[in-house]
C-alpha cells in the first residue's frame, strides 16, 4: 500500500496526558499537512510542511501542540498536557506540490480524551 | 459568512434518484475539490477542478468561476454513495492550502 498512512488508528487517554501521532506520506509527496475534524464539522487546517520546513500554523494549534518532519518525509503531531476539547480526528495528508496540488488523505487518528 | 458554503447540510434520497450537491466560494481560488467522506473518517478526493466539467462513473463534477460556484451531481445513485460529500478550495490568499465547506451528508435508501 503506497497511500498515506497514520498511527495509530484509535487513541484513548486521559486528561493531561501527551499524545505523539505519526503521518507517513506517499514516498515522492513534498507537502504534508495535518487537520483536524470534530464531530459534524468540515476538517480545519492545523499545519503544513514542505519537505522538512513547517511553513504555517493555524491559530489553531495552541502552544500545546507541535508537529516534526525532521527528514523531510514522516511527520509527527504531538499534543502536551491533553484537554477534552482535543478529542477530535487528526488528519493527515500529503500532496506533490505545483500550482494546482492534489491533497491524498491518510485515515486519521481518533482521539478521545476522558 | 463562512468562505466555503456548502447546501444541502443533509440529503436523503430513494435509490436511483438524481443527486446535486453544491457549493459557492467567496475567495479567489487556483482549484476546487470534492472529496467523500464515509463513516470512520477516511476521507477520498473524488475530483480536482478548475474550469468546466469533470466525470467519473456516476459522479459529474462542475464549475462555474465566474459565478464561483460549483455542483456535485450523482446519476443513479446507490445506496453504497451515503457519504459526507466536502467542497473545498485551494486559496490564492493563503499559499493553496485547503478551506474547507461543512459537508453534505448524503443517505440513499434502498
Amino acid at each position: 500500500d503506497t497511500g498515506v498512512s497514520q498511527d495509530p488508528r484509535h487513541k484513548i487517554t486521559k486528561r493531561g496526558q501527551n499524545v505523539t501521532f505519526r503521518c507517513d506520506p506517499i514516498s515522492e509527496h513534498n507537502r504534508l499537512y495535518w487537520y483536524r475534524q470534530t464531530l459534524g464539522q468540515g476538517p480545519e487546517f492545523l499545519t503544513y510542511f514542505q519537505n522538512e520546513a513547517q511553513l504555517e500554523k493555524s491559530r489553531l494549534l495552541s502552544d500545546r501542540f507541535s508537529a516534526e518532519r525532521p527528514k523531510g518525509s514522516f511527520s509527527t503531531l504531538e499534543i502536551q498536557r491533553t484537554e477534552q476539547g482535543d478529542s477530535a480526528m487528526y488528519l493527515c495528508a500529503s500532496s506533490l506540490w505545483t500550482v494546482q496540488e492534489t491533497q491524498y488523505f491518510g485515515p486519521g487518528t481518533r482521539l478521545l480524551v476522558l | 459568512k463562512n468562505e466555503v458554503e456548502q447546501s444541502p447540510q443533509n440529503l436523503t434520497a430513494q435509490e436511483g434518484e438524481f443527486i446535486t450537491i453544491n457549493c459557492s466560494y467567496s475567495v479567489g481560488i487556483s482549484a476546487l475539490h470534492w472529496l467523500q467522506q464515509h463513516p470512520g473518517g477516511g476521507i477520498v478526493s473524488l475530483f480536482m477542478l478548475s474550469s468546466g466539467k469533470k466525470k467519473h462513473g456516476r459522479l459529474i463534477a462542475t464549475i462555474n468561476i465566474q459565478e464561483k460556484h460549483s455542483s456535485l451531481h450523482i446519476t443513479a445513485s446507490h445506496p453504497r454513495d451515503s457519504a459526507v460529500y466536502i467542497c473545498a478550495v485551494s486559496s490564492m490568499d493563503s499559499n493553496y492550502q485547503l478551506i474547507w465547506g461543512a459537508g453534505t451528508k448524503l443517505i440513499i435508501k434502498p
